[in-house]
């Protein structure tokens, strides 16, 4: 089965610091990921996917992911936090159907001044 | 453009009782899901439906049931909820057989005391 593991539950960062945070995932197959984005009280909302045609994905506000088949990674980066990127991210991933969609356990990134 | 929406928003049950959580997509989306997401433990998927008339169990289904009444809609019953129920639950939708994102509602926040 499809699965996804992202690396550190809290990331802490200042503001205008490198935004690391890992995606690993499992499969047999070349996956469908995603990377979401949760504000507080708030449903998801998707930052970017890999489609496969691209390995290097650029998203909304700023963020990106490169897809690494050797590391099996999914890391997402953006080179400057703002305040405003504090938020729970998610890495995601869809099994070959495209039925499921299957979550890691999601990293919380506190930005501080 | 509503998107998915979810009802209630906020749920408080005793043990033993049951309810039904709704959930509404107008972007005429074959796939729906239903997920619980809990801290630390990311989005679990509880149940999905690649189409009308058909259902699939997820990571965590014991105590769910759920029906996909037509195209639009898909719930979620608790037949006799449980304190470990308690959660935030999220209904998302998207297309199927395609590499597609998921749309989410803004969820509903159940306590079962």
């Amino acid at each position: 089965a499809q699965s996804v593991t992202q690396l550190g539950s809290h990331v802490s960062v200042s503001e205008g610091a490198l935004v690391l945070l890992r995606c690993n995932y499992s499969s047999s197959v070349p996956p469908y990921l995603f990377w979401y984005v949760q504000y507080p009280n708030q449903g998801l909302q998707l930052l970017l996917k890999y489609t496969s045609a691209a390995t290097l994905v650029k998203g909304i506000n700023g963020f990106e992911a490169e897809f690494k088949k050797s590391e099996t990674s999914f890391h997402l980066t953006k080179p400057s936090a703002h305040m405003s990127d504090a938020a729970e991210y998610f890495c995601a991933v869809s099994d070959d159907s495209y039925n499921k969609l299957i979550f890691g356990a999601g990293t919380r990134l506190a930005v501080h001044p | 453009n509503a998107g998915v929406t979810q009802t209630p928003k906020f749920q408080v049950l005793k043990t033993g009782q049951s309810m039904t959580l709704q959930c509404a997509q107008d972007m005429n989306h074959n796939s729906m899901y239903w997920y619980r997401q809990d801290p630390g433990m990311g989005l679990r998927l509880i149940y999905y439906s690649a189409s009308e008339g058909t259902t699939d169990k997820g990571e965590v289904p014991n105590g769910y049931n759920v029906s996909r009444l037509n195209k639009r809609e898909f719930s979620l019953r608790l037949e006799s909820a449980a304190p470990s129920q308690t959660s935030v639950y999220f209904c998302a939708s998207r297309k199927t057989g395609e590499n597609t994102e998921a749309f989410f509602g803004q969820g509903t926040r159940l306590t079962v005391v």
